[in-house]
Formats: structure tokens, C-alpha cells, sequence
């Protein structure tokens, strides 16, 4: 039963245009989400998160939105850039006693072209 | 600040033997979390360890198993390997299990190949 959701194994953005990475989740106990980029041959990297109590955080080029009623959350990156070209995972936790596990959706790999 | 440690990068084993990996925290983290990814299932939760003590267990046999020392340093062990053990293995850590702020920092993996 897998709890994230990543639709899309790949997507295909132009140079300066908009990304948008999309993710589901199931579980109504996760209350905070992550999203990490990893590029080959390298450990995921933190990009950017929400707290379920919020419903957009923005860092530079970087937005999430989360939709609690739908379960749903996306990334936005505004202007994409060649060097965001990597696989993006969208990840969640739930408050736990003493633990702190992530689950992670499949990956969505984003392909800018310049 | 030097990142998260694993070592070796590259191992290739045959199906029936064991391995050990190595992870080695940021100074100062005291949460070890080793994830599992392959190309169908993503990452995948294995354990969790702080201050020695294994706190979660993911759904994996108990083929695998963990360690963490006094030091934060941490281990983690697969037995009696088979092919599908093929993946990169990933090891996370944090300040405090509460590090949500933060999230976690990834070291760059362990790709085993079992063959």
C-alpha cells in the first residue's frame, strides 16, 4: 500500500518555464512533507517542506502547496533551469512517539531543456 | 562541517554471503536512518537509530539488521544476500528525531550488487 504517491515517473519542462511536480498521499496522519532532488551518484538533498498547518512555503524559485482536503501537494519551480534537471522525491512523516521515518513517493524525474 | 559518511560507495557481493555498511553522522546528529532505494520501489524506510537505541523498523526480514554505536557511528548488516538485495542503500541523519525543520542529510549511498 503505498501511502505517497508520484504519478508521474518523468516530466519534460523548457528552459524558463514553470515546473510542476505533483504528489498524493493517503495516510490523514502525515502532517508534514517534504521534497528532496537527487541527482545520480548522490544522496537525496532537502529542497524545501510544510507543516500541515500551512498551506504554501515559498524559497526562491521554490513553492510548495498543500491541499489537505485533496491530500495532495506540488512543487513549483519558477523559472526552471537546467541545473534543476534531477529526480525529485516528495516525502512525509507522521508524528510518532520518539521516531521520525519518512515515506517516500517513487520519484519524478524533471528533465529541463535549455 | 564534513556531511554524512557511507562507505564503502561500491560493493559487489554473491547471493548467500553477508555485508556490512558503514555510516558516519554529522558531528553532533545523534539519529541514524538507513533507507533502502531500487529502481521499482523508491526509498524504503529500514531503521531508525538514536543514542544506540533502534527506534523504528521498517517492513524488511530480519535478514537486515542495524547498529549504532556510542558515537552515533552506525552499521547496518544483511544477511544471507540475495538478488533482489541489488540497491543503493542510503544513510540519513539528523540533530534529534525531531529535526522536521531540517529534514534529513543524506549521505551519497552504498550501491550493492549482488550477484
Amino acid at each position: 500500500d503505498q501511502q505517497v504517491k508520484q504519478n508521474s515517473p518523468s516530466l519534460s519542462v523548457q528552459e524558463g518555464r514553470i515546473s510542476i511536480l505533483n504528489c498524493d498521499y493517503t495516510n490523514s496522519m502525515f502532517d508534514y512533507f517534504l521534497w528532496y532532488k537527487k541527482y545520480p551518484a548522490e544522496g537525496p538533498t532537502f529542497l524545501i517542506s510544510i507543516s500541515s498547518i500551512k498551506d504554501k512555503n515559498e524559497d526562491g524559485r521554490f513553492t510548495v502547496f498543500l491541499n489537505k482536503s485533496a491530500k495532495h501537494l506540488s512543487l513549483h519551480i519558477v523559472p526552471s533551469q537546467p541545473g534543476d534537471s534531477a529526480v525529485y522525491f516528495c516525502a512525509a512523516s507522521a508524528p510518532g512517539a520518539g521516531s521520525y521515518q519518512l515515506t517516500f513517493g517513487k520519484g519524478t524525474k524533471l528533465s529541463v531543456i535549455p | 562541517k564534513a556531511g554524512v559518511t557511507q562507505t564503502p560507495r561500491y560493493l559487489i557481493k554473491t547471493r548467500g554471503q553477508q555485508v556490512t555498511l558503514s555510516c558516519s553522522p554529522i558531528s553532533g546528529h545523534r539519529s541514524v536512518s538507513w533507507y533502502q532505494q531500487t529502481p521499482g520501489q523508491g526509498l524504503q524506510f529500514l531503521f531508525e537509530y538514536f543514542s544506540e537505541t533502534q527506534r523504528n523498523k521498517g517492513n524488511f526480514p530480519g535478514r537486515f539488521s542495524g547498529r549504532q554505536f556510542s558515537n552515533s557511528r552506525s552499521e547496518m548488516n544483511v544477511s544471507t544476500l540475495e538478488l533482489g538485495d541489488s540497491a543503493l542503500y542510503l544513510c540519513a541523519s539528523s540533530l534529534t528525531l525531531s529535526g522536521q525543520s531540517y529534514g534529513y542529510t543524506f549521505g551519497s549511498g552504498t550501491r550493492l550488487t549482488v550477484v
